[in-house]
């Protein structure tokens, strides 16, 4: 099946705490993408990824890292967690920039 | 920042009845996506509309787009009680360098369809 796998779906952690999201997609997609969905903010891009080693910085960059090693990974590394980056991120694929975004299930993630 | 706002914020109608959602946007754009979530769940590839084109159909969805007003509006037909969700608009920017990977996303609309 098709799909964009993000681990772990709940994570609670406390602040300081470096922490990595794993994102991975089966579809030999070129374009990676994660998000954050607070509410009254909407869904807001973090970092994105073009291709493998090609990444750039979305709306909110700040505190979060990104690689891209390999075509299906995409992790979101958070050094240093601070309780702001409380939020439900999503990770997302697709295979250009002409085609809709395939999402994962959301990972709700919870600083202390 | 945000790129597309969507209106209403929320909408409310019976089963049946037609929802239309409208989106406005600031910048040139490639193509402009809609998405469906449901309740803090992953979002959901609806359909995408490219900046030549002015209309498309999928299904009970026909989404129109004017690039001259920059808007974009989801009109979904004959509405089911499964229909209720948020709808999000979403727009990719204009072809060439790294911005091309942007996909910005608006609030969304709330949508209750009543049994």
């Amino acid at each position: 099946e098709a799909q964009v796998t993000q681990n772990p779906r709940y994570l609670i952690t406390v602040t300081g705490k470096k922490l990595t999201v794993t994102c991975s997609q089966n579809m030999n997609h070129e374009y990676m993408s994660w998000y954050r969905q607070d509410p009254g903010l909407g869904l807001r891009q973090i970092y994105y990824s073009m291709n493998v080693e090609v990444t750039d910085k979305g709306d909110v960059p700040e505190g979060y890292k990104v690689s891209r090693k390999e075509k299906r990974n995409f992790p979101l590394i958070l050094e240093s967690p601070s309780p702001n980056q409380t939020s439900l991120y999503f990770c997302a694929s697709s295979s250009s920039g002409g085609y809709g975004y395939t999402f994962g299930s959301g990972t709700r993630l919870t600083v202390v | 920042s945000q790129q597309g706002e969507e209106d209403p914020q929320a909408l409310s109608i019976q089963e049946g009845e037609n929802a239309t959602m409208n989106c406005s946007y600031k910048t040139s754009i490639n193509n402009l996506q809609w998405y469906r979530q449901n309740s803090g769940r992953g979002l959901v590839h609806l359909i995408l509309i490219r900046s030549n084109e002015r209309e498309k159909h999928s299904g009970r969805l026909r989404v129109t787009l004017d690039t001259s007003k920059k808007s974009s509006s989801l009109l979904i037909t004959a509405s089911r009680a499964a229909d209720t969700a948020s709808y999000f608009c979403a727009t990719r920017r204009y072809a060439g360098g790294t911005s091309y990977g942007k996909l910005t996303f608006g609030q969304g609309t709330i949508l209750t369809v009543h049994p």
